[in-house]
């Protein structure tokens, strides 16, 4: 069965990195674009990224362009998302979702359970 | 503010049929389809409906989806009180070049 698995969530300071992980399994990875959306306390869902299934074509939100970057390792399976100058307002739970295959890319068939990043003194 | 818009709140009582609309623009509902996550209290977003219409295995026929120009819809027939949650819209906007949410709509089974 399909599975994601994010890990690497936690508390960290202001302007400090973070690398969250989304381990898959039960398909075959290498055909699907994965997405990053994250949902603050008590807020509505937040796209953050988009990968292609081959890590070609990346894009982003605004309100992570240039600070947070999103990559896959194909031979590991794994989704990854580097965060860097992290701010109180990127305190969310944060989703990896997958994209189904020939689909667009806000077409998500399946989601992980989420990791929390808390960002804070 | 979300690009998508969508009612804050909805309600019904059980047995009813609920709609919830999502309201876009030329850029993203007018040019993409429009999928819909269901989230339950306190556990990740589900696919409810994708391409606009198409229902995933398993969800269950009273949950049925339209599009029409810049605007789409859900709709929830026989309504059950284990459909209360959020319920988002998302298209991909060739403007922006990214996908986008609604800002939900908490549904409220009386």
């Amino acid at each position: 069965q399909v599975q994601l698995v994010e890990s690497g969530g936690g508390v960290v300071q202001p302007g400090r990195s973070l690398r969250l992980s989304c381990a898959a399994s039960g398909f075959t990875f290498t055909r699907h674009a994965m997405n990053w959306v994250r949902q603050a306390p008590g807020k509505g869902l937040e796209w953050v990224a988009v990968i292609s299934y081959d890590g070609s074509t990346k894009y982003y939100a605004d309100s992570v362009k240039g600070r947070f970057t999103i990559s896959r390792d194909n031979s590991k399976n794994t989704l990854y998302l580097q965060m860097n100058s992290l701010r109180a307002e990127d305190t969310a739970v944060y989703y990896c979702a997958r994209v189904t295959v020939a689909a667009e890319y806000a077409t998500f068939d399946y989601w992980g359970q989420g990791t929390l990043v808390t960002v804070s003194s | 503010q979300s690009v998508l818009t969508q009612p804050p709140s909805a309600s019904g009582t059980p047995g009813q049929r609920v709609t919830i609309s999502c309201s876009g623009s030329r850029s993203n509902i007018g040019s993409n389809t429009v999928n819909w996550y269901q989230q339950l209290p306190g556990t990740a977003p589900k696919a409810l409906i994708y391409s606009n219409s198409q229902r995933p295995s398993g969800v269950p026929d009273r949950f049925s989806g339209s599009k029409s120009g810049t605007s789409a819809s859900l709709a929830i027939s026989g309504l059950q009180s284990e459909d209360e949650a959020d319920y988002y819209c998302a298209a991909w906007d060739d403007s922006l070049n990214g996908v986008t949410f609604g800002g939900g709509t908490k549904l409220t089974v009386l």
